[in-house]
């Protein structure tokens, strides 16, 4: 069965401080992964993604971590800020045996960050 | 750069009517459009994936015929809830597809059935 499973539900974190949201894939046919941050009432809005070939990515204060033998991946928020204060979903995706790019989400992570 | 527009942004409908939700990609050609289902502090549902041309994929448990999709250009979609009931009330987002992995999303349409 398909499943992402993402961790911790719910996330403080001080301003200034790192916030890392976890998440951990059962297929091994994913190749895909990106991360979503989405504030309420709006759709979900792309922030970084990675492909297995690579075991870290940075985007300004973003990092993602990927260990693929461990099947895990990890979204790093580094100076965190008010601003951030959103649900972040990881996401997994699959190339081959045409399914079209579906995504499978994580349950989220309610992230706040106290100023 | 790849802007995904929904129509209109928040509807509210009686029990028993039907509602068409507009999902446009305004600055890229969509390989594929997806629509999903999102309750109050819940993740994403995928509904359904759907390709031009072609008739949608619903997933496990969606009905085809209450959920109707149509996907009649590269750059535009819809879903329509037919014959609507409250508990069809939801936040539906649809994402595109423009070409590889990466889905950009729409800002969701908030349905409510009275």
């Amino acid at each position: 069965q398909q499943q992402v499973k993402q961790s911790p539900q719910s996330l403080i974190v001080q301003k200034g401080g790192i916030s890392i949201i976890n998440c951990a894939y059962e297929n091994t046919a994913f190749d895909y992964f990106p991360w979503y941050q989405q504030f309420p009432g709006k759709g979900p809005a792309l922030l970084i993604a990675i492909r297995p070939d690579v075991s870290e990515k940075k985007e300004g204060r973003f990092t993602i971590s990927f260990n693929k033998s461990a099947k895990q991946f990890s979204l790093h928020i580094m100076d965190s800020q008010p601003g951030d204060s959103a649900t972040y979903f990881c996401a997994a995706s699959s190339s081959s045996g045409g399914s079209n790019y579906k995504l499978t989400f994580g349950k989220g992570t309610l992230l706040t960050v106290n100023p | 750069g790849a802007v995904v527009s929904q129509h209109p942004s928040r509807v509210i409908c009686k029990s028993g009517t039907s509602v068409k939700i507009e999902c446009r990609s305004l600055d890229f050609q969509a390989t594929t459009m997806f629509w999903y289902r999102q309750f109050p502090k819940k993740s994403l549902m995928l509904m359904a994936t759907s390709n031009e041309g072609s008739k949608a994929t619903y997933e496990q448990g969606v009905e085809k015929d209450k959920f109707l999709i149509n996907h009649a250009s590269l750059t535009l979609s819809t879903l329509t809830v037919t014959s609507a009931h409250p508990e069809d009330s939801s936040f539906y987002i649809c994402s595109a597809r423009p070409d590889g992995e990466t889905q950009y999303f729409g800002p969701g349409t908030r349905l409510l059935v009275l």
